[in-house]
């Protein structure tokens, strides 16, 4: 069936460091790939998504490429805030299907 | 904007009692989920409803009972509590089912359950 792989967490950073959270997923066909976010005390809410190959999803400084030839979506932003720090899943749906989701990745940024 | 409300946000409860999360939203969505999170674990679906009055099982629906009760409310019914279903729960909805939405769900603010 189809999964999501995450990088274990947490993720620690110092502000203004590069980010990046790797996804890989397993599916047959073509899913679509979200990232979403959930920050302390607060329901998910979605943060980009790319819904074929190639597309480039890209939010409030994040960004997350769709990659069919290594069934890969990775988050990356160039340069992280301590408002960012939150638990980040990366998800996928097909035809006919619910969301998947990964099992999240803690990030930490300090200033 | 309420977007989807959850209640109760916190609940203690005592191996074998029964209880109902309640779930609403206000945003004219279709389909409406449960979801249940745990560490290292992620989300998990437990049950859905792709359209008013249609549920179907998700991933983990062991134990739990759903009532999708007009298009705005979808609750979750542990009969006979476990201390395996301590666990927080997101209730969330979205336009439609897919393939046609856009995967986008709205997310509550979940409701954090302990079974003693």
């Amino acid at each position: 069936g189809n999964s999501v792989t995450q990088m274990e967490g947490p993720v620690t950073l110092s502000e203004e460091a590069f980010l990046t959270i790797n996804c890989t997923y397993t599916a047959t066909g073509y899913p679509s790939l979200f990232w979403y976010v959930q920050y302390p005390g607060e329901g998910l809410q979605l943060l980009l998504k790319a819904t074929k190959a190639d597309d480039k999803g890209s939010n409030k400084g994040f960004e997350a490429t769709y990659r069919k030839e290594t069934t890969s979506f990775h988050l990356e932003k160039g340069s992280v805030q301590v408002s960012d720090s939150a638990v980040y899943f990366c998800a996928l749906t097909q035809a006919g299907t619910a969301l998947i989701f990964g099992k999240g990745t803690t990030l930490s940024v300090s200033s | 904007n309420a977007g989807v409300t959850q209640t109760p946000k916190f609940q203690v409860l005592k191996t074998g009692q029964s209880m109902t999360l309640q779930c609403a939203q206000d945003m004219n969505h279709n389909s409406m989920y449960w979801y249940r999170q745990d560490p290292g674990m992620g989300l998990r679906l437990i049950y859905y409803s792709a359209s008013e009055g249609t549920t179907d099982k998700g991933e983990v629906p062991n134990g739990y009972n759903v009532s999708r009760l007009n298009k705005r409310e979808f609750s979750l019914r542990l009969e006979s509590a476990a201390p395996s279903q301590t666990s927080v729960y997101f209730c969330a909805s979205s336009v439609r089912f897919y393939p046609t939405n856009t995967g986008e769900l709205f997310f509550g603010e979940g409701s954090r359950l302990t079974v003693l």
